[in-house]
């Protein structure tokens, strides 16, 4: 069955590092999102992507934060100068259209030190 | 600005017992209503969804329950398992989003 895949599983990094996170949505899935789960909480949308632009994007989703397709399998996140309160679980999902249903990978454990 | 209002935060049941989950939303734009089930350390995963034109849905032991006019949806797990013990998000759909409920924590004790 296809899944979304995420890289790294974990990533540990100093305030004020960069990082990018990985996915590889399911291959005819059109629709790419990113989502965040600070410990203990609930999950919370940060964009949606299609077509090589961002159709959606929450508050959280700041000038710090932004998203790529390099290339015709990957989608990135990328946090340009990180934060301790970026420290979270990041999702990546994918969707057929935007009426299917979104699935999501396993997720990023982000810790900002 | 909290969209979806999921409760109870946790439950504990019996093996065999049922499990019920309630969420309430408020934007009427929302048009599709997937619940997730989430293991420790894993991504949400798809359980069953339902959309505003049917009042309920049933996958094996769980069933959707969808009351339009009341802005409320709930999750009824039959015959629950110690498999079933796991984090429950709620969620709505609107504009390219997913709007997530706080999770419910279910234990099913053997």
């Amino acid at each position: 069955e296809p899944e979304v895949t995420q890289t790294p599983s974990h990533q540990v990094t100093q305030m004020g590092q960069e990082v990018i996170l990985r996915c590889v949505p399911i291959s005819n899935h059109l629709y790419f999102y990113w989502y965040r789960q600070i410990l203990g909480q609930k999950v919370e949308f940060l964009v949606s992507f299609y077509n090589n632009e961002i159709s959606e994007k929450s508050e959280i989703f700041d000038d710090q934060f932004s998203v790529e397709r390099p290339d015709g399998s990957n989608f990135t996140l990328k946090i340009r100068s990180t934060k301790l309160e970026d420290s979270a679980m990041y999702f990546c999902a994918s969707s057929e259209t935007t009426e299917e249903t979104q699935y999501f990978g396993p997720g990023t454990r982000l810790l900002v030190l | 600005q909290q969209q979806v209002k999921q409760s109870p935060q946790s439950l504990i049941v019996q093996k065999g017992g049922i499990s019920i989950i309630n969420c309430a939303y408020e934007n009427t734009a929302f048009d599709y209503f997937p619940w997730y089930q989430q293991f420790p350390g894993k991504g949400p995963a798809l359980l069953i969804a339902i959309r505003p034109d049917v009042s309920e849905k049933k996958e094996g032991r769980f069933t959707i329950s969808f009351n339009k006019s009341a802005k409320q949806f709930s999750l009824h797990i039959m015959d629950s398992q110690p498999g079933d013990s796991a984090t429950y998000f709620c969620a709505a759909r609107g504009d390219y989003k997913l709007s997530f409920g706080a999770g419910t924590t279910v234990t099913v004790r053997a």
